[in-house]
């Protein structure tokens, strides 16, 4: 099975910053990943798909870059909404899987 | 819109059943593959079982194969997950989710519910 492995596992930063969370695939998986954004008690919420395709309806200053076993998740300029636990996910290869989360706090 | 609703969580004991419904609207819920995905608590998020739109083919994380089973009703608009010999390391929010690949599998999940919570102890 294929591990992600996300990081930083939590940051904290201001509105305004530009954040950038990294996941890591234990091998290739090509473009076969999506970017989630998860509020708690709310249903998690696309993002990103094949790597760098944005989500109709996602604000513009999300996006996605990466191939083969590393990825970014870019965030340019932080707004309070933003505030929230990030996942990356691989549908390569079955089983898909997540990484473990990276959750962003308010600094 | 587009609306997915879960249901059927609650308590249960080690090793008893539970089973889970997902109902699906504003959408042709027959044109597209359907997921569960559940996250424990304080926990990240596990794939776990999908079902292609006919129901012919299903797919099990290793973790509930042999004892969750998946299956839909189109004509419901409903999604199921049967959950057998239920386990304390079982207890998540179990989530369902669209596949957005009309008749087809893309592999990311562009719809998803708010959760049901299932809770396993004595």
């Amino acid at each position: 099975a294929i591990q992600l492995t996300q990081s930083p596992s939590s940051l904290s930063a201001s509105v305004g910053d530009r954040v950038t969370i990294t996941c890591r695939a234990s091998q290739g998986i090509s473009t076969a990943l999506a970017w989630y954004q998860h509020k708690p008690g709310k249903a998690p919420n696309l993002l990103i798909y094949d790597a760098s395709s944005l989500q109709s309806g996602v604000p513009s200053r999300f996006s996605g870059s990466g191939s083969g076993t590393d990825f970014t998740l870019t965030i340019s300029s932080l707004q309070p909404e933003d505030f929230a636990t990030y996942y990356c996910q691989q549908f390569n290869s079955d089983p898909y899987s997540f990484g473990q989360g990276t959750k962003l706090e308010i600094k | 819109q587009v609306q997915l609703v879960e249901s059927g969580g609650g308590l249960v004991k080690p090793g008893g059943s539970l089973r889970l419904s997902c109902r699906g609207s504003g959408f042709r819920f027959s044109d597209f593959y359907m997921t569960w995905i559940r996250q424990a608590p304080g926990k990240g998020l596990e794939w776990i079982s999908n079902i292609v739109t006919t129901g012919s083919t299903v797919h099990y994380a290793d973790s509930v194969k042999g004892r969750f089973t998946i299956s839909r009703d189109n004509a419901k608009n409903s999604l199921f997950l049967q959950m057998d010999s239920l386990r304390v390391e079982d207890t998540a929010v179990y989530y369902c989710a669209r596949d957005p690949g009309p008749y087809g599998e893309y592999g990311w999940f562009d719809t998803w519910g708010q959760g049901t919570l299932v809770t396993v102890s004595s």
